[in-house]
């Protein structure tokens, strides 16, 4: 799986756009960049997941670059409850394997 | 929404004690993971499963086994306890889609202290 980058924390204020940088300029065509957050002692909870194209659920959007070698996770009206390590990672593969995760991004939200 | 429980949120264990650490998922899924997380080392996988009575080992299946009898259900079991397996201890579960990669859906871990 290629390697990604983050930076290690972010502060947002409450009721903005958490906007979250994630560099992966190895990625092959055929891997898909994912977003995980984990809450403080909880597990890791899926956000979402791209291969090319910008991705949008209830939770948050994804905006990948053309050339594919980074992506932000949006979350469009960060609240309180958004505190947590944000993880961007790629991944390829026929059958679910491993989940890798970096360091990730500590994301605080101001209130 | 799926549903990934771990059947305890904290356990206190011995040296040498044989541990059992639980996992049910109520969505169906094929696949089923075991995963230890460390302060400084992150999220290291044990053993997985791609079926019923199937098992793989991760990167650290020392000193584990599990155990699928059942698809929903998914066991680690420490045979002889030690200090350093203490540890935060998640299980996740995932569909097969035959050439999609799908995102696993975790539980809320188990924190195992072993004294």
């Amino acid at each position: 799986d290629a390697k990604t980058t983050q930076p290690p924390s972010m502060d947002c204020a409450e009721g903005r756009a958490a906007n979250l940088p994630c560099n992966h300029s190895t990625i092959s065509g055929n891997e898909y960049v994912y977003w995980y957050r984990q809450i403080h002692s909880q597990g890791p909870q899926y956000i979402i997941h791209g291969l090319k194209n910008n991705e949008t659920n209830e939770m948050a959007s994804l905006i990948i670059t053309e050339d594919r070698k980074s992506s932000t996770l949006i979350l469009p009206h960060a609240t309180l409850r958004d505190t947590a390590v944000y993880y961007c990672i790629v991944r390829v593969g026929f059958r679910d394997d491993k989940i890798i995760f970096g360091k990730g991004t500590r994301l605080h939200i101001l209130p | 929404d799926v549903k990934v429980t771990q059947s305890s949120r904290y356990l206190v264990k011995r040296t040498g004690e044989k541990v059992f650490l639980e996992c049910v998922q109520d969505m169906d899924h094929e696949n089923m993971f075991w995963y230890r997380q460390d302060p400084g080392l992150g999220l290291r996988l044990i053993y997985f499963s791609y079926d019923v009575k199937m098992k793989e080992k991760g990167d650290i299946p020392e000193g584990y086994s599990v155990s699928r009898e059942k698809k929903e259900r998914f066991s680690l079991i420490l045979e002889s306890a030690s200090t350093n397996q203490t540890s935060m201890y998640l299980c996740a579960s995932s569909p097969s889609t035959g050439g999609y990669v799908q995102p696993q859906h975790f539980g809320d871990g188990t924190r195992l202290s072993i004294l």
